[in-house]
Parts: structure tokens; sequence; C-alpha cells
């Protein structure tokens, strides 16, 4: 069975980078994309983009400017970075391992969350 | 305001049939496949429907998705108390991007 864990802080000032890691265990990180995606407490999901195991990436044009997606498969990882932040980028942040890099998110993270405040 | 666009709530009581609906254009739903994800308050979202219409294993066949032109349906029958959740389609866009619509909250009567 897949499993995909986050991890990272849970509290950053305003202007500083969200750093996230996800790990993920019980199946290979071949031939499949690695998404986050996020949901700000009390809304809807937002998705912030993707990996491929072999590391080209596709990222959602509003965020774009601002995110970088990374993978070490010899660590099973990937990782988020989102510069920047504000208090809009407060939420759960997710991540996800998708078929086809279109929308088919079949396993997900329990999710983290990241609070942005003074 | 998504570009899907999903009722914010929708209802039934134990045994009835419910449908949810999305509806989206001709460079989305129209061009791609729909999926479907419910979320139980507290957890992460979990994949529902794929393809429009294909159940990933284990999710009970009282679940059923459709597509037709730029708008999509779930429909949920013999609704049960554990049915109760957040209900999101997805779709990919063409400007190479995932997207999802707004959310519909399900209550069990």
């Amino acid at each position: 069975q897949v499993q995909l864990q986050e991890s990272g802080p849970g509290l950053l000032k305003p202007s500083e980078t969200l750093s996230l890691t996800c790990t993920v265990s019980g199946g290979s990180m071949n031939t499949y994309y690695w998404s986050w995606i996020r949901q700000p407490p009390g809304k809807g999901l937002e998705w912030i983009g993707y990996i491929y195991y072999t590391g080209t990436t596709n990222y959602n044009p509003s965020l774009k400017s601002r995110v970088t997606i990374s993978v070490d498969t010899s660590k099973k990882q990937f990782s988020l970075k989102l510069t920047s932040v504000t208090a809009a980028d407060t939420a759960v942040y997710y991540c996800v391992r998708t078929r086809g890099g279109r929308s088919d998110f079949d396993y997900w993270g329990q999710g983290t969350l990241v609070t942005v405040s003074t | 305001q998504s570009v899907l666009t999903q009722p914010p709530s929708a209802s039934g009581t134990p045994g009835q049939s419910v449908t949810i609906s999305c509806s989206g254009s001709s460079s989305n739903i129209g061009n791609d496949y729909v999926y479907w994800y419910q979320q139980v308050p507290g957890a992460a979202p979990k994949l529902l429907i794929y393809r429009n219409y294909q159940r990933p294993s284990g999710v009970p066949d009282r679940f059923s998705g459709s597509k037709s032109g730029t708008s999509a349906s779930l429909a949920i029958s013999g609704l049960r108390s554990e049915d109760e959740a957040d209900y999101y389609c997805a779709t990919w866009d063409d400007s190479l991007s995932a997207l999802f619509g707004g959310g519909t909250k399900l209550t069990v009567l």
C-alpha cells in the first residue's frame, strides 16, 4: 500500500519561504507524477503543481512565479518550496501521487497545516 | 470562484439517491476526463471516481459518475450516514493546470 507523509515547519512569518518534503513508502516513484495540493481552512482544494519522477515539472499558473517542486527518487522524496508567503498561503498542504499527469490523484498524504502569521 | 461550478450543498435521507453536478467548459471538462473526490471531515480527500465513471477498488457501486459535453455528475444511491462529506470534481484544463470544483457539502438528514 502506497503511503505518503508530509513534513516541514508548521508556522511561518510573512515573506518567508515555505519548505515541505513528502516521503513515499510502499511503492516506486517511477512512472508517476507527484503533486502538491493545498486547502485553506474551510475552503476548497487548489492544485499547486507536480513533478514527474524524471524531474519534469508543471505548476499552477497562479503560483508559478513562487513555486519550485523537486524530486529525489533515491530517497523516495519530493519537495515543495513556496517563496514570499503571506497569510493567504495558510492551508493544509497535501502531497499526492498523480497518474498520467492529469487530475487523477490516487494516493494522498494526511496533510500538514502551514500557518503564516506574524 | 472556481472555474468548475458545483452546488455548495446537497442533502438526502438514508436510502435516497442524490446527484451532484459539476459544470465547466470546452477547455476543461469538454476536453478531458472528470474525477470525483470524497473528503470526510478531518481527513484527506479520497479518489471516488476516475476517468468519468470508473471506480477504484473498494468504492461501492452506489457511487457512479457520468459526463456529457462540458458537465459531469456524481450520483449516490442508497444514501448512508457515512456518505456525509464534501465532494469535489476535478479535471485538466487547456492551460495545463489541474482544476477543482468548489466542492459540495452533502448532508445525510
